[in-house]
C-alpha cells in the first residue's frame, strides 16, 4: 500500500529552466509534508517543508505547493542548475502518537538538469 | 551546529552475525529515529526514540532492536543477519514534536555476505 507516490521515476531539464516534480498522497491524516535531495549511499538532505494548513512555501529557489482536496504536491525549483541533478524524495508525516519520528517516503524522483 | 554522525560508514558482516550501529543527534534533538534503504524497498522507518523510550516503531521483525541513551546518543542492532539486511541504514534526528523537521545522517552502508 503505497501511501505516498511519486509517479515520475525521472524528468530531464535544461538548466535555467524550471523542474517540477510531483507527489501524490492518499492518507488524509498526513498534516506536514517534506522534501529531501540524496545523492547514492549518502544520506537525505532537507530541502523544503509546508503544513497542511498552508498551500505554498518558498525558500530561495524553492517552492512547494500543496493542494489538500487533491492530495497532491509539487516541488518547483527556479531556475534549474547542473548541481541539483540528485534523486528528490517527497515524504509525509501525520499528528500523534504514530507518527513521530515516522516519515513515509516516495519511490524517489531522479533529476537531471543538462548544462 | 554539527549534523547527524553516524559509524560506522561501512561494514561487511557474515550471515548469522550481529552488527551495531551507532548514530549521535544533532545538538539538542532529543528525538532519533531509524531508516532502512534498499532499492527494492526504497526508504522504510524502523522505530523512534525519544529520552531513552521507543515511541514509534514499523513493521520490522524483532532482530532488529535499538535503544537511546541519556545523552541522545542511539544504537541500533541486527541480530542473526540475512542477506536481505544488506542496505543504506539512516539515523534521523528531530526535536522531537509532531510536526519537526527530521535531518538525516550521511548513513552506514551494511553488506551481508
Amino acid at each position: 500500500d503505497q501511501q505516498v507516490k511519486q509517479n515520475s521515476p525521472s524528468l530531464s531539464v535544461q538548466e535555467g529552466r524550471i523542474s517540477i516534480l510531483n507527489c501524490d498522497y492518499t492518507n488524509s491524516m498526513f498534516d506536514y509534508f517534506l522534501w529531501y535531495k540524496k545523492y547514492p549511499a549518502e544520506g537525505p538532505t532537507f530541502l523544503i517543508s509546508i503544513s497542511s494548513i498552508k498551500d505554498k512555501n518558498e525558500d530561495g529557489r524553492f517552492t512547494v505547493f500543496l493542494n489538500k482536496s487533491a492530495k497532491h504536491l509539487s516541488l518547483h525549483i527556479v531556475p534549474s542548475q547542473p548541481g541539483d541533478s540528485a534523486v528528490y524524495f517527497c515524504a509525509a508525516s501525520g499528528v500523534g502518537g504514530t507518527s513521530y519520528g515516522k516519515l513515509t517516503f516516495g519511490q524517489g524522483t531522479i533529476l537531471t538538469v543538462h548544462p | 551546529k554539527a549534523g547527524v554522525t553516524q559509524t560506522p560508514r561501512y561494514l561487511i558482516k557474515t550471515r548469522g552475525q550481529q552488527v551495531t550501529l551507532s548514530c549521535s543527534p544533532i545538538s539538542g534533538h532529543r528525538s532519533v529515529s531509524w531508516y532502512q534503504q534498499t532499492p527494492g524497498q526504497g526508504l522504510q522507518f524502523l522505530f523512534e526514540y525519544f529520552s531513552e523510550t521507543q515511541r514509534n516503531k514499523g513493521n520490522f521483525p524483532g532482530r532488529f532492536s535499538g535503544r537511546q541513551f541519556s545523552n541522545s546518543r542511539s544504537e541500533m542492532n541486527v541480530s542473526t543477519l540475512e542477506l536481505g539486511d544488506s542496505a543504506l541504514y539512516l539515523c534521523a534526528s528531530s526535536p522531537g514534536a509532531s510536526g519537526n523537521t527530521i535531518y538525516f545522517g550521511e548513513g552506514s552502508w551494511l553488506t551481508v555476505v
